[in-house]
């Protein structure tokens, strides 16, 4: 089993459409949670972090399940400039940092 | 701050020749990444320098594959002999610590490598 899995997609949806990410990721031990956004032939760069609690970032929200082993992002009213590549990621920490990315997800908002 | 600074950009170069690929972090960044990104396999962590010490090289492919982090304003990936398979976009990353917020990466542009 892969330490980080996402669903590569792609996602398709209109524009002003409300679409979810799920990524689960296989060690409990597992510590800080991110979501990064690649544009094409672009470098990934941070989206936001993942709390335990939750956390909303304008039409963004991203949400945590350590029981279930998934971090989950939720956009809403999506717009063109959304359409990306979203990546799961995963810090298992514990001293120095033991980082996993997932493989990604495509959005692709049509207008 | 001019973020993070890979060179060249792009390399194209035959089978069996040396490539050396370069990167500055961010000034007052202490931890350095390299990654290796394709369509395949994602993108995955080559090796990560802490305070100019690599602490996890586990994730180097093989022997062809070395980094060198000489100070903390500089790092080189040299892979010698080059192969077709090594084709992919590399990655140099850096983050200011270990823990929230300070372990959020920053990337640089890559380097798009094609080995002939």
């Amino acid at each position: 089993r892969k330490e980080v899995e996402q669903d590569p997609g792609p996602f398709n949806v209109p524009e002003g459409a409300t679409v979810a990410f799920n990524c689960t990721y296989s060690n409990s031990a597992s510590q800080s949670f991110f979501w990064y956004r690649q544009d094409c032939r672009k470098e990934p760069k941070l989206l936001m972090s993942v709390y335990s609690s939750g956390n909303e970032d304008g039409r963004f929200t991203a949400q945590l399940n350590r029981a279930s082993q998934y971090i989950s992002l939720l956009i809403r009213d999506s717009k063109l400039s959304d359409s990306a590549t979203y990546l799961c990621v995963v810090n298992r920490g514990g001293g120095y940092q033991k980082v996993t990315f997932g493989t990604g997800t495509k959005l692709q908002v049509i207008p | 701050d001019a973020g993070v600074i890979q060179s060249p950009r792009h390399e194209v170069t035959e089978m069996g020749q040396e490539v050396t690929l370069r990167c500055k972090p961010i000034s007052g960044h202490n931890s350095l990444f390299w990654y290796r990104q394709t369509m395949m396999r994602g993108l995955e962590l080559l090796i990560y320098f802490n305070n100019n010490v690599p602490i996890d090289d586990s994730g180097m492919p093989e022997d062809r594959f070395s980094a060198k982090m000489p100070n903390a304003s500089f790092s080189t990936l040299k892979i010698q002999p080059s192969e077709p398979r090594d084709s992919a976009v590399y990655f140099c990353a850096s983050s200011s610590g270990t823990s929230y917020p300070q372990e959020t990466q920053y990337f640089g542009p890559g380097t798009r490598l094609l080995v002939l």
